[in-house]
Order: structure tokens, then C-alpha cells, then sequence
């Protein structure tokens, strides 16, 4: 059972596109919900992240936007480039100290044409 | 560079070799964290180590076996491992309080024939 759904799995953009990604979640328990980046070979890197006290977060051309009612949130890229082709989680947390949980997507592949 | 080094890149071995994998962090981190990531499923969360105390086992099999001699640097021990072992390994480290990784390892694709 997923506990953070993400979608699509994979996207293709064109050059100067959006790319939008999205994750929906049922466990209101989440209070934290970080996206990360993957290129071919390479870990995954904290691309941005948000709490859900916020509808939105950007930074530079990634955004995030977050509906809490509706338990979704999306990850939004402007202006897409081909330098923004690779696999993007979303991921929630839960729970406090050591019972602390970090849930993982199944990841999105994106590839940006140039 | 991503701050977080892991050595071998790439290991192929036998099910009852035994090797290690190995992490180091120069980042002032105080949690590492070893991940397995397998194609079609999310990524699993295998041992944490706080401070070098591990503080979670996620039901990982005993073939797994996690070493953490200071705060730097981090040990995954293989033996006996079966063939849906073959994954990407991936070593992270984090803030002690942040549950969530900060930084990742390029990681080890280990594969087991």
C-alpha cells in the first residue's frame, strides 16, 4: 500500500515548458513534504521542500503548491530545460524523535527536449 | 562532489562472498542513514545512526550488517546475500532532530550473481 501516490511516472516537456508533477497522500499525519532530484548515476539531492502551514513555496523556477484539503501537493518546473531531465520524488514525513518516518514516491521520470 | 563519498561504485559478488560498503561524510553531520533503492519501489529506509548509535533497523535482514565507527563514516558488511539484493545502495547523512536526509551518496550498484 502507497503511502504517498505520485504521478505521472514518467513525463516528457519540451524545452521552455512546465513540467508538473503530482503526489496526493491520505495520512493527515504528514507535516513535511520534501522533493527530491535524481540524475542517472547520481543520489538523490533536496530540491525543495514545504510544511503544510503554506499553499506555496518557490524557488527560482521550481514550485511547490500545496493543497491541504484536497491532501495534495505538486511540484511545478518553469521554464523547463533539458539540464532538468531526471527522476523527481516527492516524499512526506510523520511522527517525532526516533519514530520519525520519511515516506517515499515511486518517482517521476522527466525528460526535457531540447 | 556531493559531500557524501561512497566507495565501491559498482560491486558484483557472489552469494556467500563478503564485502563492505563504505560511506564518509566531511559535511559536520551527526546522522547517517543507508538506503536501498530498487527499480519500481520506493526507496527503503534500511538503518539510521545517530551520533554513532544506531536508532532504527528496519526489520533489515541479518545478511546486513551496519557499522558505524564515528560520527564520518559509515559501514554496510554483506554476506550471504541473495540475488533481490541486487539494488542501488545509497548512504546519506543528515542533522540529529531531521529526520530527513540532507544529502546523499552517489551510491553503490551492487549486484549479486
Amino acid at each position: 500500500q502507497q503511502q504517498v501516490k505520485q504521478s505521472p511516472q514518467s513525463l516528457i516537456v519540451q524545452k521552455g515548458g512546465i513540467s508538473i508533477i503530482n503526489c496526493a497522500y491520505e495520512n493527515t499525519a504528514f507535516d513535511y513534504f520534501p522533493w527530491y532530484q535524481q540524475f542517472p548515476g547520481k543520489g538523490p539531492a533536496l530540491l525543495i521542500a514545504i510544511r503544510p502551514d503554506v499553499s506555496e513555496k518557490k524557488e527560482g523556477r521550481f514550485t511547490i503548491s500545496f493543497n491541504k484539503s484536497a491532501k495534495q501537493f505538486s511540484l511545478h518546473i518553469m521554464d523547463s530545460q533539458p539540464g532538468d531531465s531526471a527522476t523527481y520524488f516527492c516524499a512526506a514525513s510523520k511522527g517525532a524523535g526516533n519514530n520519525r518516518k520519511l515516506i517515499w514516491g515511486l518517482g517521476t521520470s522527466l525528460a526535457v527536449n531540447p | 562532489e556531493t559531500g557524501v563519498t561512497q566507495t565501491p561504485r559498482h560491486l558484483v559478488m557472489g552469494m556467500t562472498n563478503k564485502k563492505s560498503l563504505k560511506c564518509e561524510q566531511h559535511l559536520g553531520h551527526n546522522a547517517m542513514y543507508w538506503y536501498k533503492q530498487s527499480a519500481k519501489k520506493p526507496l527503503e529506509l534500511m538503518f539510521v545512526y545517530n551520533f554513532k548509535e544506531q536508532t532504527e533497523n528496519n526489520s533489515v535482514p541479518s545478511r546486513f550488517s551496519p557499522e558505524c565507527p564515528n560520527s564520518s563514516h559509515l559501514f554496510l558488511h554483506l554476506h550471504t546475500l541473495q540475488p533481490e539484493d541486487s539494488a542501488l545502495y545509497l548512504c546519506a547523512s543528515g542533522l540529529l532532530g531531521v529526520k530527513e536526509p540532507q544529502h546523499f551518496g552517489d551510491g553503490t550498484r551492487l549486484s549479486i550473481l
